[in-house]
């Protein structure tokens, strides 16, 4: 069984702080990382990817990615309210394009 | 918007019944695939189309059947709806000309089953 693990949550930042997102996945094989954002009553909306190790940046979001101790990060600098949403991390199994989601962590970045 | 399109929006049904829902693909996309999202759970993989041919099932019953059509658009069939079956139900469409498959979604439908 691939396994995809967030914490729950709520994580709870001040505006303007950084936020910092984790995700651990169990299949040695995969080769690329999604981060969605979902919000309340919406579907997931794709914002970033990732296939290589090291930083990927993308305007206020960086992903991190590190295959060696199967964890991937998502940051978000400069949090704002707007921010607030829960974020999926889906990991395809190595050999398959069809993702595992983890169950998402809720940020909720106040004012 | 990622043009992912779901039909209908909301929709309640009664246990036993049947139900269809429908996505219409991403233009370009020729592989489409099915999630049910229960309240404060990451989207469960139902099955995947590629080119009208089911190509990846996730841990559902048989009760749960799709189709994909020569346009690339899908359905998702259910049958004997149980009250587990509320959710919402994500279409996702994605191209094998995308580096890393990814995926886009659409507004989903919410199944409320009484």
């Amino acid at each position: 069984q691939k396994e995809v693990e967030q914490n729950s949550g709520p994580l709870s930042v001040p505006e303007g702080a950084i936020a910092s997102l984790n995700c651990t996945y169990s299949d040695r094989g995969s080769q690329s990382f999604f981060w969605y954002r979902q919000y309340s009553g919406k579907s997931p909306e794709l914002i970033m990817f990732i296939y290589s190790n090291g930083d990927k940046e993308d305007g206020r979001f960086t992903a991190q990615l590190n295959k060696a101790s199967q964890y991937v990060s998502l940051l978000i600098r400069d949090s704002q309210p707007s921010d607030s949403a829960t974020y999926l991390c889906a990991v395809p199994s190595g050999g398959s394009y069809i993702p595992t989601f983890g169950r998402g962590t809720s940020l909720i970045v106040h004012p | 918007e990622t043009g992912v399109t779901q039909s209908p929006t909301h929709l309640i049904k009664t246990r036993g019944q049947q139900v269809t829902l429908r996505c219409s693909s991403q233009s370009g996309h020729n592989t489409v695939s099915w999630y049910q999202q229960a309240l404060g759970q990451g989207p469960q993989f139902i099955f995947q189309y590629y080119r009208e041919e089911e190509n990846g099932r996730g841990n559902f019953p048989p009760r749960f059947s799709g189709l994909q059509f020569p346009n690339y658009s899908s359905e998702l069939n259910v049958n004997a709806l149980e009250l587990d079956d509320s959710a919402l139900y994500l279409c996702a469409s994605s191209s094998p000309r995308d580096a890393g498959y990814e995926q886009y979604f659409g507004p989903g439908t919410r199944l409320t089953v009484t």
